[in-house]
Parts: structure tokens; sequence; C-alpha cells
């Protein structure tokens, strides 16, 4: 079946470390995505992607980095200079413009110990 | 003011009713519209989609779009309580390649 795989399910991260987030699809999109998202709150666009090798920061960047090599993965680094980095990552993807919606991983829980 | 308006809520409903559910947005180019409905802890699934003026009708969910009045719902008939999940109203613009989202409505049904 195709699908957004995002590993892994849960993540904790000591003060000063590097962590990646993994966001694999097997549905031939050309766009991908990373959201944040807070209890209670919105989703908040991090980075997005819609072709291979190229990405546009998006209301969140600062303290994150991503890469786009291959058409299937788009993994997102949470650097030690996002200073705030507990949250609920949602990996999304879709075609190249959006308009049939998004599909969404099961996103990676992220907690800083 | 956000590009993509939704209230806020908690909503309430017994179980058998209609929600509404309501969503405003500022830019009159958008042209695709989408609400997701995502449960607690859980992430967000594509439920209805919308392109057009008028009603689009899925099941007990009728989605609504009004472009001169930049404003887009969601009814839920006959509603039940696997219903109650936090409802996300999303925004597409082509040119923009990507979708802008409301902070969402968290939606309660009652037994």
């Amino acid at each position: 079946d195709g699908g957004i795989t995002q590993s892994p399910k849960y993540l904790f991260r000591k003060e000063g470390q590097n962590v990646t987030l993994s966001c694999e699809q097997n549905l031939n999109h050309d766009a991908m995505y990373w959201y944040r998202q807070d209890p209670g709150q919105g989703l908040r666009l991090i980075y997005y992607s819609q072709i291979v090798n190229d990405f546009q920061k998006g209301d969140i960047a600062e303290g994150y980095s991503v890469s786009r090599e291959k058409k299937e993965s788009f993994p997102l680094t949470v650097t030690s200079a996002q200073k705030n980095p507990t949250a609920f990552y949602l990996c999304a993807s879709s075609s190249r413009q959006g308009d049939s919606g998004y599909t969404f991983g099961s996103g990676t829980r992220l907690t800083v110990v | 003011q956000k590009e993509v308006e939704q209230n806020s809520g908690p909503l309430s409903v017994p179980e058998g009713a209609i929600a509404s559910l309501n969503c405003t947005y500022s830019d009159r180019g958008s042209q695709s519209f989408f609400w997701y409905r995502q449960y607690s802890g859980k992430s967000p699934e594509l439920i209805m989609s919308i392109y057009s003026n008028g009603d689009k009708e899925d099941g007990r969910f009728t989605a609504q779009l009004n472009k001169a009045s930049q404003y887009v719902s969601l009814l839920i008939r006959d509603s039940q309580p696997s219903d109650s999940a936090t409802y996300l109203c999303a925004v597409g613009h082509t040119n923009a390649g990507k979708s802008t989202f409301g902070d969402g409505t968290t939606l309660t049904v009652k037994p």
C-alpha cells in the first residue's frame, strides 16, 4: 500500500544535540512538507519541497534544516540552535501544486530531556 | 488577520445532531479548499476537498464553498461520538504550491 512513513515515533533529544527525523513516501508525490504542532495549537510550516534538490523555508525554519536528494525522502534535522524543539512533527506529501490535498505521516514526538 | 480563520471552539453537539464548522480565508486567489480531521494524538486525515462554489456531499459530510464571501464550511449530519476530533480547514493556491491551515475547531459529540 502507498503511504508516508515517519520514524521514529518518539525521539528524545539532549541539550545541544542535533537529531534527524525521517520521512519516506511511496506515493510518487513531488511535493513534501514538514510541520510542527504544539499542544492545542495548529500546524506551523517549517520547510517544504516541490521538487528534488530544491526546498523553501516555511514560517518557522530557524533552527531546522532539510535535504531533498531523492523524491521519496525528505529528512528534517532539528539542530541545537532550535531552543524549544519539544513538539509533534508531521511530514506530509502531495502533488507538486498541492491541489489534491496532503497525505500525512503518523508523526514524530520529540522531547528534550 | 490570519490567512485562514476558524472558530476556535470547542463545539459541542448531541449525538444525531448536525455539526457546522466554519472557515474564512483572506486570499481571493485561493483555488482549492480542504477539510482534515485530526483525532487527539494522531496526524490529520483529509476528509473533504472542494474547488468550486456550491455544495459537495460525501456520506454524512457536506462541504460548502462561497468564493465571493471567502467562506468554506463543513456540515456533519447525524453526528456520532466517533466524529469527536479537531477539524482543520486548509486553503491552497496553485502558485504557492502549498496550503495554509487554520488553527482548527475541536468538536465533541456527546452520546
